[in-house]
């Protein structure tokens, strides 16, 4: 079962603008991390932030957790066409859940030339 | 380093038959764990492994199954294929409980 939703489902934007991309889960976590998917191929990590950080950065993704709301976003800035991919979070890891995910249903994130 | 491979990447087999997946995990990487990916249930957790052990396993049926070697490559199986069987496989490593690492997936096409 998934933990939580992702909103919207599908964004399509032109190049150089900023896409916003959010995640809600519903139980406690360790952890939450975003993931890259690009047309049907293998997940790529894209960054991590833990339950007792607000806000993140790296390179052009910006990422914030508010763990009262049980909820995420991911933020990508300048998107570029090469940005066009899936994007999901995912939950979980640490000592109780191992190294299994529990994912969000995705993003599908369009990047128009 | 290299990254995570899987083998094959793709497969059509029909119903009732079985078949193995393999993943070879980045080097010193004792953590495999496989996901199932399909347009109605997305992204689910199979099991994992660690040191030839499973450590975790999602709900899915006794017709799926797992292991892991000595060097930590694993393998998994699916006996009776069934139609919803039809998915992408994907395997995960990692060396903490964190970040991890996929592979590029094996597409099983069942018919």
């Amino acid at each position: 079962s998934q933990q939580g939703e992702e909103d919207p489902q599908a964004l399509s934007i032109q190049e150089g603008e900023n896409a916003t991309m959010n995640c809600s889960y519903k139980t406690s976590i360790n952890n939450l991390q975003w993931y890259r998917q690009n047309s049907g191929r293998g997940l790529v990590h894209l960054i991590l932030i833990r339950s007792n950080e607000r806000e993140k950065h790296s390179g052009r993704l910006r990422v914030t957790l508010d763990t009262s709301k049980k909820s995420s976003s991911l933020l990508i800035t300048a998107s570029r066409a090469a940005d066009t991919a899936s994007y999901f979070c995912a939950t979980g890891g640490g000592e109780t859940s191992g190294s299994r995910l529990t994912f969000g249903e995705g993003t599908q994130l369009t990047v128009n030339p | 380093k290299a990254g995570v491979t899987q083998t094959p990447r793709y497969l059509i087999k029909t119903r009732g038959q079985q078949v193995t997946l393999s993943c070879s995990p980045i080097s010193g990487h004792r953590s495999v764990s496989w996901y199932q990916q399909t347009p109605g249930q997305g992204l689910q957790f199979l099991f994992e492994y660690f040191s030839e052990t499973q450590r975790n396993k999602g709900n899915f049926p006794g017709r799926f199954s797992g292991r892991q070697f000595s060097n930590s490559r694993s393998e998994m199986n699916v006996s009776t294929l069934e139609l919803g069987d039809s998915a992408l496989y994907l395997c995960a490593s990692s060396v903490t409980t964190d970040t991890q690492y996929f592979g590029p997936g094996t597409r099983l096409t069942v018919l």
